[in-house]
C-alpha cells in the first residue's frame, strides 16, 4: 500500500465551481501537510501548509486535515481557468533523520471558461 | 529576488556519460533535496542534505551522486549506472521543519 494515495483525475469543472481535492494516507506519524500547485513544465509551488489537524483558509483556498480518518482536502472556491494545473498533496513526519516529503501522485484539474 | 535556480532547463545524455544538474539557492536554507518526477509516478526522493558536507540517500539513490560543499549549492550527478535517467528532476530547499520550496526543474533525456 502506498503511503499517500491521490486520485490522478483528470478533474474538469466549469469556471466558478467549488473544487474538492483529496488525499488519504496510511502513516499515522505524519504531522505536516502541504498542498502544492504545479503548472506544466514548472516546479511545484507551495499553496497551503498545515500542522496536525484542523482547517486553514487563504483567500479562495481552504485546507482541511482529519488525522483520525487519515484524510486531507483542499477546497478551491470560485475556481478560475488559471487554477488549471496539477495539485500535489505532500506530508511529512518530524524526525531526526530528515524532513523528506511523501507526495501523492497529483490530481490534474481543468477549469473551463 | 530570492529563489532556487536549476540549470540547465533541458539536458541530453549520451550512453555511458555522466551528467551534472545544478541547483543553487539564495534563500539561506539549511536543507536541500533532489526529487525525480515521472509521469504518473509523483515525486520520488533521490538525495537530501540537512547541512553542508553531509547528505543522505533517499528512496531511489542508486545511479546518482551528490555533493554539498557550500550551503547554497547541491549539484546532482546522474551517472552511467542509472539505466533509466529520462525524467524531470526537481531541486528543493527548506529550513528545518518548514515547507520545501522548489526550482523549475531540469528535463533530462537520452540521446
Amino acid at each position: 500500500q502506498k503511503e499517500v494515495e491521490q486520485d490522478p483525475g483528470p478533474l474538469s469543472v466549469p469556471e466558478g465551481a467549488i473544487v474538492s481535492l483529496n488525499c488519504t494516507y496510511s502513516n499515522s506519524a505524519f504531522q505536516y501537510f502541504m498542498w502544492y500547485r504545479q503548472y506544466s513544465r514548472k516546479g511545484p509551488e507551495l499553496l497551503m501548509y498545515t500542522y496536525s489537524s484542523g482547517n486553514k483558509e487563504d483567500g479562495r483556498f481552504t485546507a482541511q486535515v482529519d488525522k483520525s480518518s487519515k484524510y486531507i482536502s483542499l477546497f478551491i472556491r470560485d475556481s478560475q481557468p488559471s487554477d488549471s494545473a496539477t495539485y500535489l498533496c505532500a506530508m511529512s513526519q518530524s524526525s531526526n533523520s530528515g524532513y523528506a516529503l511523501n507526495f501523492g501522485k497529483g490530481t490534474s484539474l481543468l477549469v473551463t471558461p | 529576488d530570492g529563489g532556487i535556480t536549476q540549470s540547465p532547463k533541458y539536458l541530453f545524455r549520451k550512453e555511458g556519460q555522466n551528467v551534472t544538474l545544478s541547483c543553487e539557492q539564495n534563500l539561506n536554507h539549511d536543507a536541500m533535496y533532489w526529487y525525480r518526477q515521472d509521469p504518473g509516478q509523483g515525486l520520488r526522493l533521490i538525495y537530501y542534505s540537512q547541512i553542508v558536507n553531509d547528505f543522505q540517500k533517499g528512496d531511489i539513490a542508486e545511479g546518482y551522486s551528490v555533493s554539498r560543499e557550500k550551503k547554497e549549492s547541491f549539484p546532482l550527478t546522474v551517472t552511467s549506472a542509472q539505466k533509466n535517467p529520462t525524467a524531470f528532476y526537481l531541486c528543493a530547499s527548506s529550513q528545518v521543519l518548514k515547507p520545501q520550496h522548489f526550482g523549475d526543474g531540469t528535463r533530462l533525456s537520452i540521446l
